[in-house]
């Protein structure tokens, strides 16, 4: 499959355990932010979304969180399953052009038996 | 089926001849865009688009082209290409922009360009 990056940082979790995906964005005034999902070989895949007027949003076993004061947002997965292997970017809006698209580097999750 | 498909999957050229990548959706998406992928910097927006006829330059911009004659079709050009555009590309769809509510966005398989 296709590479989606080198030296990544890893987050590994056992199975069955809930995992945490970490991310610092980058602009106090983006008011959208989205997390995205990329297996090996397949283009990222939407999670969940939020905007700025949100502190927390759930999903099918997924939550994200949205904290303004540090610009930081996470991605919290109940019961990690195997298919929840893959790489995780979040992503948020520009400022000075609200359509833009800012990814981050993205996070590894590495979940194991 | 709800799809975004790009064509080709993988390009292999030298410097200098034009090559488009095409992308098309079939979800009737106002709002499409061009993403670059290279190891240890994500994903980077290229442009993107709003609607038919309306485009705009997104984070790397320099040495592509798009256009969006028709609401599905979203081609990216590279006019004269050169070895630091090999990367990992995507297309990507959604009903609304970020600004009008986001929503979610479909990515294409990717395209692999080499460029010697």
């Amino acid at each position: 499959g296709e590479s989606v990056g080198l030296h990544l940082p890893t987050l590994s979790v056992q199975e069955g355990d809930n995992s945490i995906i970490n991310c610092a964005y980058s602009n106090s005034a983006s008011d959208y932010f989205i997390w995205y999902k990329q297996e090996s070989g397949k283009g990222p895949q939407f999670i969940i979304d939020i905007r700025s007027n949100m502190d927390k949003r759930q999903g099918q076993r997924v939550t994200v969180l949205l904290n303004k004061t540090v610009k930081h947002l996470s991605l919290q997965i109940a019961a990690t399953q195997p298919g929840d292997s893959a790489v995780y970017f979040c992503a948020e809006n520009g400022v000075y052009n609200t359509d833009k698209l800012i990814f981050g580097t993205g996070t590894r999750l590495q979940v194991f038996p | 089926e709800a799809q975004v498909t790009q064509n080709p999957r993988y390009l292999i050229t030298v410097t200098g001849k034009k090559l488009t990548v095409t992308c098309s959706q079939n979800m009737n998406h106002e709002y499409m865009s061009w993403y670059r992928q290279d190891p240890g910097l994500g994903l980077r927006q290229i442009y993107y688009s709003m609607n038919v006829e309306v485009t705009d330059k997104g984070d790397v911009p320099e040495g592509y082209k798009v256009s969006r004659k028709e609401k599905r079709n979203f081609p990216l050009i590279l006019e004269s290409p050169s070895p630091n555009q090999t990367s990992l590309y995507f297309c990507a769809s959604s009903p609304l922009s970020p600004s009008q509510g986001g929503n979610e966005q479909y990515f294409g398989p990717g395209t692999r360009l080499t460029v010697t």
